[in-house]
């Protein structure tokens, strides 16, 4: 079956670090992969999306690349602020981009001023 | 983006009672919306999809007589967690697929505190 692997937290960084969070998948076919960004108390938020090989998301400086040949999709960002302090979950979906979900274990991300 | 509304955002309720949450697409209609379930500091996990119109689809584990859903229309479906007990504690989230199934979205999620 289909299972993402993301890198343990927390990641505790200072502001204006860069933020690497690792996630590698296992699916069948041709997955499209994802990451989402829960803040505090909230639900989930897509953050950026990649539907096939070699694309790369990106969304409010947040960047992914899906790898098909190293089975990843790792989030980057060069330069944190406070207010990038959440969980982040990469995810992907194995039939349609909407259809269910398989997470990984989500990682939290502390930044400090 | 579309707009999905989940209440309540937090309930407390007492051992052996029942509670139902709710899950609206506010700008959209979505045949099939997703439940999940996220233990503290762990990932989400996906308990059912509901279909309107028809019977829930349960993942395996999951008691379908506990987690009753009902999706009885284009842009509302229902989670009641039945009996509820204290290792029902959790936080429930759902989610629907646009019309194209290309992206999904979802709502704030629910504190459910069984006391």
């Amino acid at each position: 079956g289909n299972s993402v692997t993301q890198m343990e937290g927390p990641v505790t960084l200072s502001e204006e670090a860069f933020l690497t969070i690792n996630c590698t998948y296992t699916a069948t076919g041709y997955p499209s992969l994802f990451w989402y960004v829960q803040y505090p108390g909230e639900g989930l938020q897509l953050l950026l999306k990649a539907t096939k090989a070699d694309d790369k998301g990106s969304n409010k400086g947040f960047e992914a690349t899906y790898r098909k040949e190293t089975t990843s999709f790792h989030l980057e960002k060069g330069s944190v602020q406070v207010s990038d302090s959440a969980v982040y979950f990469c995810a992907l979906s194995g039939v349609t981009a909407g259809n269910k979900l398989t997470f990984g274990g989500g990682t939290r991300v502390l930044v400090k001023p | 983006g579309a707009v999905v509304s989940q209440h309540p955002s937090r309930v407390i309720c007492k051992s052996g009672t029942s509670v139902k949450i709710e899950c609206r697409s506010l700008d959209f209609q979505a045949t099939t919306m997703f439940w999940y379930r996220q233990f503290p500091k762990q990932s989400l996990m996906l308990m059912a999809t509901s279909n309107e119109g028809s019977k829930a689809t349960y993942e395996q584990g999951v008691e379908k007589d506990k987690f009753l859903i009902n999706h009885a229309s284009l842009t509302l479906s229902t989670l009641t967690v039945t009996s509820a007990h204290p290792e029902d504690s959790s936080f429930y989230i759902c989610s629907a697929p646009d019309r194209g199934m290309t992206e999904a979205f979802f709502g704030q999620g629910t504190r459910l505190t069984v006391v």
